[in-house]
This record gives C-alpha cells, structure tokens and sequence, in this order.
C-alpha cells in the first residue's frame, strides 16, 4: 500500500531565509507522481509542483523546488527566499501507476516569521 | 472560467438527513474526485470518477454515494449523516489529455457539521 509520511506538524522560518518541508513516500509502483499542494487559512488547495518518478531532473517552480532523492523515497520541498505569504499547511501527495488517486500525507504547518 | 464550483459553503445537518454536496467544473475535466479533510489525517479520497457515467470508491467511500451523468458535474451524496461525518469536503478535477505535471484544480470546499 502507499503511505506518505510528513513529520513536521509546524514549522517556523524567518522571512527571506529557505525552508525545507520533508516527505517521505512508500510505494511498490515503478511509475508514480509526488505532488506538493499549499492550503492558506483561507482553505483553498493550491497546486505547487509536481514530480514523476522517471523525472532525472528535480522539478521548480518559481521559488519552490523538489528536492527528489529516489533512493531515499524522499520529495522535500524547498522554499526560498521565504515571504509572509507563504505561512500556510502544505500537504505532500502522490499517484500511482497514471492514476488520478492521491494519497495525502498529514500536512506540514509553515510559520513565516518578520 | 469559473473553475471547480462547491455549493453549500456550510451546512449543519442533523444526524440522520441526508444532503447532496454540489461540485460543478466548466474545464470540461474528465477526471473528477471528493476527499474530505479532517484534523491531523490530511485529505482522504472519498469517491472518484475517470469520466461521465464511471466511478469508483476510494479510501473512505462508505456512507456517501456519487453519480457522473455529465462531464461537468459530479454531486457527493450523503445517505444518512453521522456525526463522524462532520469534515471538510474537497471536489478536485483535472483534465486527462494534459497529464498530472499540473495537478488538479480544487473547489473552495465545503465545511459539514453532523449535530
């Protein structure tokens, strides 16, 4: 079965600074999607990035990246450059196999600080 | 374009009534699914549907029922509200021919409460 795991519930980062937002994935798929999604107080699940599993290249996005280290099952992602705005849950997901299906870790709550 | 629409925003439900949870999409998506978001446990996948009259269940798809007849639309049925109902629900959609490297596109969700 797939699993993702967050283990951070909160973090905090000051403004400006990078932050690394950690994922860990588990699945018996050779072919797969890792997905990162920003849920504000306001609610919405805004799309960030994604990455495929036969991606050579890490993906970005403007300030966001993915770090992907296959061997690790690990999908982090990194943030630079920090702004107020992006204080926010962000949830790591994935898909198997060409599905549409995610599978959504417990999520990482960001603090920007000023 | 209107994107992915969710109506009611709110609702209180009583235990026992049912209601249908209205998710409508104007990007003519061929893929259309409900999750609900609880504290501490991220998104589950409730139900899902890969086209108009095709669906399936997903992770947590008992007591909810779903139909497809048409392409934009793809209502959540409560059949009989429970308390561990209450949630926050998700409608998503996302179109097949463009591929997963741009998500899916989210309503605004709608908020539960099952008193």
């Amino acid at each position: 079965a797939q699993k993702i795991t967050q283990t951070q519930p909160g973090m905090f980062v000051q403004e400006k600074e990078a932050v690394t937002l950690d994922c860990t994935y588990d699945t018996s798929d050779q072919s797969y999607g890792l997905f990162w999604y920003k849920q504000p107080s306001s609610g919405e699940m805004i799309f960030l990035i994604y990455q495929g599993s036969y991606d050579e290249q890490n993906a970005t996005e403007g300030r966001y990246s993915l770090n992907f280290q296959k061997a690790r099952k690990s999908a982090n992602l990194v943030i630079s450059a920090s702004q107020l705005g992006d204080s926010a849950m962000y949830f790591c997901a994935m898909t198997a196999s060409g599905t549409y299906k995610y599978i959504f870790g417990t999520g990482t709550r960001l603090k920007v600080l000023a | 374009n209107a994107g992915v629409t969710q109506t009611p925003k709110f609702q209180v439900l009583k235990t026992g009534q049912s209601m249908t949870l209205q998710c409508a999409q104007d990007m003519n998506h061929e893929y259309m699914s409900w999750y609900r978001q609880d504290p501490g446990m991220g998104l589950r996948l409730i139900h899902y549907s890969v086209g108009a009259g095709i669906t399936d269940q997903g992770e947590v798809p008992n007591g909810y029922n779903v139909s497809r007849s048409t392409t934009e639309d793809f209502p959540l049925r409560l059949l009989s509200a429970a308390p561990s109902q209450t949630s926050v629900y998700f409608c998503a959609s996302s179109h097949r021919d463009r591929g997963l490297k741009y998500g899916y596109t989210f309503g605004s969700g709608t908020r539960l409460t099952v008193v």
